[in-house]
């Protein structure tokens, strides 16, 4: 069975870099797009991008140039960086794989 | 972009009566492999979403058969048969045909 799990700073100040990785357990990691999905409060979902095992990347247009999704997969990991937050990027962030989902990473930024 | 727009986005039903989401997009999801990457996923209070449909019409496991996708090219339909308490949430459709993915912006089905 495969399970996310995933971790990262919860509260950053505007300017700051948002940091989250997303271990994978279970199954293979090759041969599937490991993506990173976001929730304002009391929103919808948004597609932030994704990444495969062999490190190629497709990025939501509208966050590209913040955005960073990186792989390691000798630690079956992949990660999140988005810089010069600002407090429209407050959101519960999600990984995922098709039907498996981490539990979600509130991050909140305020000064 | 791929613009998913679903209906209604407030869904009052009784239980035990059927219920019904729409979903389209603003261009043809069929990919050049023939298949049609149109999911649904449903999000219940406080819960991560939880991929009920993948494929316009292949339940993923463990998913209720009440549950049923259906549609092509640019109109899709969730159907739920017969309404029950743990069906409350948000059901989202999603593309995962064209890139940058997108979702629609939710029905929030509720119990009457």
């Amino acid at each position: 069975q495969v399970q996310l799990q995933q971790w990262g700073a919860g509260l950053l100040k505007p300017s700051e870099t948002l940091s989250l990785t997303c271990a994978v357990y279970g199954g293979s990691f090759s041969g599937y797009y490991w993506t990173w999905i976001r929730q304002p409060p009391g929103k919808g979902l948004e597609w932030i991008g994704e990444v495969t095992h062999s490190g190629n990347t497709n990025y939501n247009p509208s966050l590209k140039s913040r955005v960073t999704i990186s792989v390691d997969t000798s630690k079956n990991q992949f990660s999140l960086k988005l810089s010069s937050a600002t407090a429209a990027d407050t959101a519960v962030y999600y990984c995922a794989r098709d039907a498996y989902w981490g539990q979600g990473t509130l991050v909140t930024v305020s000064s | 972009d791929v613009v998913m727009t679903q209906s209604p986005l407030s869904l009052p039903v009784t239980l035990g009566q059927p219920a019904s989401i729409s979903c389209r997009s603003s261009q043809s999801l069929v990919y050049s492999d023939g298949d049609t990457y149109l999911n649904w996923f449903q999000q219940r209070p406080g819960q991560s979403p939880r991929r009920l449909i993948y494929k316009v019409s292949n339940r993923d496991s463990g998913v209720p058969d009440r549950f049923s996708g259906s549609g092509s090219g640019t109109d899709f339909t969730l159907k739920i048969s017969r309404v029950e308490a743990e069906d409350v949430g948000v059901y989202y459709c999603m593309q995962g045909t064209h890139w940058p993915r997108s979702f629609g912006q939710g029905t929030k089905l509720e119990i009457k």
